[in-house]
């Protein structure tokens, strides 16, 4: 079974462009999270989509993020215009259901560099 | 606020030793704590629990719970190289089943 996949793995660019990531969650998994974890720090969750809908989108910085899963699948998760202090790794994870009591499961991540 | 310490930060020991990682919480309406091992991006679950005093094992690792002294320690035992990584620790928590995530600990096993 395929895990949950993300895109790019890296990516590099200067302050004030835009940036998106890709995240193709577990088939069959109905919940999908956006967590951002920065360099010594535990994930800390951006948005949480129940299908297509965004059920916990508290921590979410809304002036510049947006994210969007549309036929609660495939996600995107984007940052308009990006600052320096968005350098960190997002993660996408996937889980069957929630409350995740077969845990959730994690995609590589994608490394963002802001320079 | 819900927080979650774990400790140390790092810790550099050698192949063949055992280990004990830390992880402490305060947080309201307890729901679980979760163990997960972070080699390069991803982290890999590798504990749920949910009950004081049961431990849980898979090989070498193992893991307890205590809910009144409010910590979880992550013990392993004759460690490899291949056991260096960040060890995260969550605690599910409140109406809406947050995890809240510890910093992590950064294992490094030399040869």
């Amino acid at each position: 079974e395929a895990g949950v996949v993300q895109s790019p793995r890296y990516k590099i660019i200067e302050k004030k462009q835009p940036v998106a990531f890709w995240c193709n969650p577990i088939s069959g998994h109905n919940t999908l999270y956006w967590y951002r974890q920065n360099l010594g720090q535990g994930p800390e969750l951006l948005i949480r989509y129940e299908n297509e809908e965004a059920v916990d989108d508290s921590q979410l910085p809304k002036d510049r993020f947006s994210a969007e899963r549309l036929k609660g699948v495939d996600s995107t998760l984007k940052i308009q215009p990006a600052e320096l202090g968005d350098s960190a790794v997002y993660l996408c994870a996937s889980s069957l259901e929630f409350p995740a009591t077969d845990t959730q499961y994690f995609g590589p991540g994608t490394r963002l560099t802001v320079l | 606020e819900d927080k979650v310490v774990q400790s140390p930060l790092s810790l550099v020991v050698h192949e063949g030793d055992t280990v004990t990682l830390n992880c402490s919480y305060e947080v309201t309406n307890f729901r679980s704590l979760l163990w997960y091992k972070q080699e390069k991006k991803a982290p890999t679950f590798l504990f749920m629990l949910t009950s004081s005093g049961i431990e849980k094992k898979s090989g070498r690792l193992s893991s307890i719970l205590d809910k009144k002294e409010l910590f979880s320690i992550l013990n392993i035992t004759a460690t490899q190289t291949g056991d260096s990584a960040v060890y995260l620790c969550a605690v599910e928590a409140g109406s809406n089943y947050q995890l809240i995530w510890g910093a992590g600990t950064k294992l490094i096993i030399k040869p």
